[in-house]
């Protein structure tokens, strides 16, 4: 079965800090991994993708396959950055199918 | 529009009643993505359509739920006999094809059902 975690449902930093949502996966095989990202009253929008290796507003993540992660991270947290994110994950297994975490809710005071 | 449209916005309907949710995915996409994301969860599969075939229905929950896509555009999840653990928000995807490593899905504003 595959499976996300997000550990932390809030997370909380000043503008200007480090930020690092964690996500930890488990998953038979080489997964896809996303980070989506949903603002304040707007849709669920993708963020970045493992296998693009691209950094998307300051935003990077890597794919760690021995400690099962892709923690998504960001050196300088901006007030506009606080939303909810989400890790999702797919695979051959399980088609075009994704599989979310629960989510965790930044907020980046001023 | 040019986005992942769903209708209507909310539902409110009474334990029992049928409801029949709406998804006009971006024009062109061939493929169409159903899930339900009840609150402080994050979204859950339900069903992925190629085309106009339901090419993986394993996330519907039980007979209860049904979804049509009938000309290869516009899909209808349909929920017989609700309850009220079914009151969630149905989120709305689709994308080029079914491929996610090369194509992007877009994701619907979503309809929050509430059975009462």
């Amino acid at each position: 079965a595959q499976r996300v975690t997000q550990p932390e449902k809030l997370l909380s930093v000043f503008k200007g800090a480090p930020v690092e949502l964690k996500c930890n996966y488990s998953y038979s095989g080489s997964p896809e991994l996303f980070w989506y990202v949903q603002y304040s009253r707007q849709r669920l929008q993708l963020l970045l993708r493992h296998i693009s290796r691209e950094s998307i507003k300051g935003f990077t993540a890597d794919l760690n396959k021995g400690e099962t992660s892709f923690h998504l991270k960001k050196p300088f947290a901006q007030e506009e950055d606080s939303a909810m994110y989400y890790c999702a994950l797919s695979g051959r297994t399980s088609g075009s199918r994704l599989t979310f975490g629960e989510g965790t809710q930044l907020t980046v005071n001023p | 529009g040019a986005g992942v449209s769903q209708t209507p916005s909310n539902k409110v309907t009474e334990k029992g009643k049928y409801v029949e949710l709406r998804c006009d995915p971006i024009s062109g996409h061939t493929a169409l993505y159903w899930y339900r994301q009840s609150l402080g969860q994050g979204p859950e599969f339900l069903i992925y359509f190629q085309g106009t075939g339901a090419a993986d229905d394993s996330g519907l929950p039980n007979d209860r739920f049904f979804a049509v896509r009938p000309e290869g555009s516009v899909s209808t999840l349909k929920i017989q006999r609700t309850e009220r653990g079914d009151s969630a928000v149905y989120l709305c995807a689709s994308s080029l094809d079914g491929g996610l490593s090369a194509t992007e899905a877009f994701f619907g504003q979503g309809t929050r059902l509430t059975v009462v």
